[in-house]
């Protein structure tokens, strides 16, 4: 069975502080991708890697990084959270030649007080 | 630029009844198009697509949608709706060979006794 997994599923962390969130998949995927979800407008890719080291912005990549030193492993980083960063965020990852056929994780649910 | 429209950011159906979600689509040439459905406190899963071929397309769950170019649709039917489709379901378009899913808003489904 595919498998997407985020490293927490809430989150709760301070304004101005560094945020780590982790995904990893176990289907040896090239792409991955991360997205933010908020009620209204749907999912909006923040960025995403079609292979280890690299990455491509997506539509909303302002106050965010990502990492990608491994094929499994897609890290994204608020280097310094506020609080219009709170919302769902999403992991998913697809085939290189599928990428409309993406498998998500459960998410994670930030909240930046 | 691609663009997807939900008409709906609600909708409420009676078991057994007909669920009819609609999407519609903007876009420069003719893209590929999904449907994803997300239960409560789960990732998105695929539900269907259309990439080509035959217009009208079943995916899961007894779910079904029709690709119509001169409408520039892709609404998603059901023809008697079960408490467990109580979800949020999203379209999405992609460029045949783009690396890029745009999703529309989501509709999220309220399946009443």
């Amino acid at each position: 069975d595919v498998k997407v997994t985020q490293s927490s599923r809430y989150l709760v962390k301070r304004t101005g502080e560094k945020v780590f969130l982790e995904c990893v998949q176990d289907m040896d995927h090239e792409n991955m991708f991360w997205y933010r979800q908020d009620p209204g407008l749907g999912l909006r890719l923040i960025y995403f890697s079609y292979d280890v080291k690299m990455k491509e912005k997506g539509d909303i990549p302002e106050g965010y990084s990502v990492s990608r030193e491994k094929k499994e492993r897609f890290s994204l980083i608020l280097e310094s959270a506020s609080t219009n960063q709170t919302s769902m965020y999403l992991c998913a990852s697809s085939l290189v030649n599928k990428p409309y056929e993406q498998y998500f994780g459960p998410g994670t649910r930030l909240t930046v007080t | 630029a691609q663009s997807v429209t939900q008409l709906g950011s609600h909708v409420s159906v009676s078991e057994g009844a007909l669920v009819l979600l609609r999407c519609n689509y903007s876009s420069s040439v003719p893209p590929y198009l999904f449907w994803y459905v997300q239960y409560p406190n789960q990732g998105l899963q695929l539900l269907l697509k259309y990439t080509t071929g035959a217009t009208l397309v079943k995916g899961i769950n007894g779910f079904e949608a029709e690709f119509k170019k001169s409408e520039t649709s892709f609404h998603l039917t059901k023809p008697s709706a079960h408490m467990s489709d109580a979800a949020e379901y999203f379209c999405a378009v992609i460029k045949a060979a783009g690396n890029k899913l745009t999703f529309g808003g989501g509709t999220r489904v309220l399946v009443k006794p």
